[in-house]
């Protein structure tokens, strides 16, 4: 596609509940990258992939955060036993290589709640 | 300390008024720099990237200062439109995140 594409868009959830988030990056950009930004918050790193290169989950803030990349294109975000404070947007970017000369381009992002 | 910081603002300047925004960054070993916008509840989006020679696009011109490990935005003749927050990212290059910073917010008035 054009650009960075995510789905759902928004997500209600109730505690306890696993979510699903879904990225499908632009075609023929190797990186892609997890991050979620919190209401009146920077943006923070959850995860990056590149290739078939093991992924940097250094960012992951708990082990209910998971995340794969199938055929080094679409990538799902998994979110075990919802919190809280797992509410944010969560923002997908992909990126030619390691974007390291490039930057990249995010999705629009799923805006997630858990009641 | 934070990877990069920016002073939050918020900036409140006139229509045509001349805007700059500077941002620190923590790391000596970083390799690249960007300005991303972010207009509210929208995504970030790339703005321009920032070369060590510096460079301008249009009335935006970024510069970057690594002795003292800033990087600088200024806007020209600021529009209705450049309205949003602007966000300050380092890259090490040799590693594989980007540190974004907090986000200084800018609103033109007309």
């Amino acid at each position: 596609g054009a650009g960075v594409s995510q789905s759902p868009s928004n997500k209600v959830t109730e505690k306890g509940k696993d979510v699903e988030l879904r990225c499908d990056p632009i075609s023929g950009h190797t990186a892609l990258y997890w991050y979620r930004q919190s209401l009146g918050q920077g943006l923070e790193f959850l995860i990056y992939f590149q290739g078939n290169s093991a992924p940097d989950k250094s960012g992951l803030p708990s082990d209910r955060f998971s995340a794969e990349r199938t055929g080094g294109s679409v990538s799902t975000l998994t979110i075990q036993r919802t919190q809280q404070e797992d509410s944010a947007v969560y923002l997908c970017a992909s990126s030619l290589r390691d974007g390291g000369h490039y930057g990249y381009t995010f999705g629009s992002g799923t805006r997630l709640t858990v009641v | 300390r934070k990877e990069v910081e920016q002073d939050p603002g918020p900036f409140n300047v006139p229509e045509g008024a001349t805007v700059a925004f500077n941002c620190t960054y923590s790391n000596s070993a970083s390799q690249s720099f960007f300005w991303y916008r972010q207009d509210c509840r929208k995504e970030p989006k790339l703005l321009m990237s920032v070369y060590s020679s510096g460079n301008e696009d249009g009335r935006f011109t970024a510069q970057l200062n690594r002795a003292s490990q800033y990087i600088s935005l200024l806007i020209r003749d600021s529009k209705l439109s450049d309205s949003a927050t602007y966000l300050c990212v380092v890259n090490l290059y040799t590693g594989n995140q980007f540190y974004f910073g907090t986000g200084t917010s800018l609103t033109v008035i007309p």
